[in-house]
């Protein structure tokens, strides 16, 4: 079974510094990767995701993520924290084995608080 | 383009009473995807409905939860006889083909007194 693990379920930074959110994933083929962020009272909006082209993945809002298969992770980085990015953000990985790749599996997720 | 629509946003339930949960999917979206997220645990894959059609339901729990997706209207969760450990969050998504990316709507909070 596949799974996705968020190192660290709460992260803190502040304005202007680098962030960035860990994400590392088992997956027996090559997968589909995505993170989503989730603002309060909102539902999941996506902010990047990788399907085997480029390894390196731009995203909205500044955010881009890197692919490392030997390392089997998937973090996402922004240079520059911003207030607005404070919000809880979710690791997802979908495996294309079977035709199956419409169902997402998810990490338990890390809350980016960014101080003033 | 509205997005993913939920209602209720929040649900209260006795034990033992139903739950309907609907979903209206983002316009020319066919298929829909409902997700429950526990507390403290990651999104969970339930069901995954084309119209008129279950096409992959290997994550609902086998006995008092069933889905729809009518010709009309919106997709329906529904949960018979809640009990507590029902109490989640339960996510919506929709998306054209199955191998786009899917567009998650609010949720709706479910809590089980």
């Amino acid at each position: 079974a596949q799974s996705v693990t968020q190192l660290g379920s709460h992260v803190s930074v502040s304005e202007g510094a680098l962030v960035l959110l860990r994400c590392n994933y088992s997956s027996s083929v090559p997968p589909y990767l995505f993170w989503y962020v989730q603002y309060p009272n909102q539902g999941l909006q996506l902010l990047l995701k990788y399907t085997s082209a480029a390894t390196l993945v731009k995203g909205i809002n500044g955010f881009e993520a890197e692919f490392k298969k030997s390392e089997t992770s998937f973090h996402l980085t922004k240079p520059s924290a911003h207030m607005s990015d404070a919000a809880e953000y979710f690791c997802a990985v979908s495996d294309d084995s079977g035709g199956s790749n419409y169902k997402l599996t998810f990490g338990k997720g890390t809350l980016l608080t960014v101080n003033p | 383009n509205a997005g993913v629509m939920q209602n209720p946003r929040h649900l209260v339930r006795r034990r033992g009473q139903e739950a309907r949960l609907r979903c209206s999917p983002m316009k020319g979206h066919s298929h829909v995807y409902w997700y429950r997220q526990l507390p403290e645990e990651g999104l969970k894959f339930m069901v995954y409905l084309q119209k008129e059609n279950i096409i992959d339901e290997s994550g609902m729990p086998k006995e008092r939860f069933s889905a729809e997706f009518p010709k009309e209207g919106p997709s329906i969760l529904r949960i018979q006889q809640v009990v507590r450990g029902d109490s989640a969050a339960y996510f919506c998504a929709s998306s054209p083909p199955p191998t786009d990316t899917q567009y998650f709507g609010p949720g709706t909070r479910l809590t089980v007194l």
